[in-house]
């Protein structure tokens, strides 16, 4: 089983609605999670950043991590074309390693 | 904030030769940098830690002597890909901790595209 699962996608939504990502993993040690979104031929650019368990809102972007199901969530509300992106989960056990997924690829249709 | 620059950002090269990448953290100090290695549709794969003034630490199966990682300032490190062989082209992508800010927040260069003919 790897570290973490993410669904490569790809996704598609029209313009305007919800986009849900998520991410599982399997070790109990990671405490701080990342949601990176990378565009073609790019670096990932970090959106958002939480420690341990709960919700974390910034703009159009809200982070959930629920520890106890090792699960974590990103949506993006409103969703623009300009969101279409690779969108990477990262998490760590505050080590200086991360572990990504494998990204989710995200169409935004206008 | 927190912007991560890296040069070239695409390199053509030939097999045998080497070639050297600088990554640099333009408005912050960082005294730890990563660099990774990505192949077309799959995830960042950290190759080695770097810390300033320190030796490099490689992750399991990258060469060290292959891949030489020089840490000289707070702001610079670079990675020199020695001999280059056609099976190093990949996507390299260097980034930084933000000194002072979340334990394990990185913030990333825009990648380095390396083709080796």
């Amino acid at each position: 089983q790897k570290e973490v699962e993410q669904d490569p996608g790809p996704l598609s939504v029209p313009e305007g609605a919800i986009v849900s990502l998520n991410c599982t993993y399997s070790n109990s040690a990671f405490q701080y999670f990342m949601w990176y979104r990378q565009y073609s031929r790019k670096g990932p650019e970090l959106l958002m950043y939480t420690y341990s368990s709960g919700n974390k809102e910034d703009g159009r972007f809200t982070a959930q991590v629920d520890k106890s199901s090792k699960y974590i969530s990103l949506f993006i509300r409103d969703s623009q074309p300009s969101d279409s992106a690779t969108y990477l989960c990262a998490m760590s056990a505050g080590n200086n390693r991360l572990a990504f997924g494998k990204g989710n690829q995200v169409v935004v249709i206008p | 904030g927190a912007v991560v620059s890296q040069h070239p950002s695409w390199v053509i090269c030939k097999s045998g030769t080497s070639v050297k990448i600088e990554c640099r953290s333009l408005d912050f100090q960082a005294t730890t940098m990563f660099w990774y290695r990505q192949f077309p549709k799959q995830s960042l794969m950290l190759m080695a830690t770097s810390n300033e003034g320190s030796k490099a630490t490689y992750e399991q199966g990258v060469e060290k002597d292959k891949f030489l990682i020089n840490h000289a300032s707070l702001t610079l490190s670079t990675l020199t890909v020695t001999s280059a062989h056609p099976e190093d082209s990949s996507f390299y992508i260097c980034s930084a901790r933000l000194r002072g800010g979340g334990l394990d927040e990185q913030y990333f260069g825009p990648g380095t595209r390396l083709t080796v003919t």
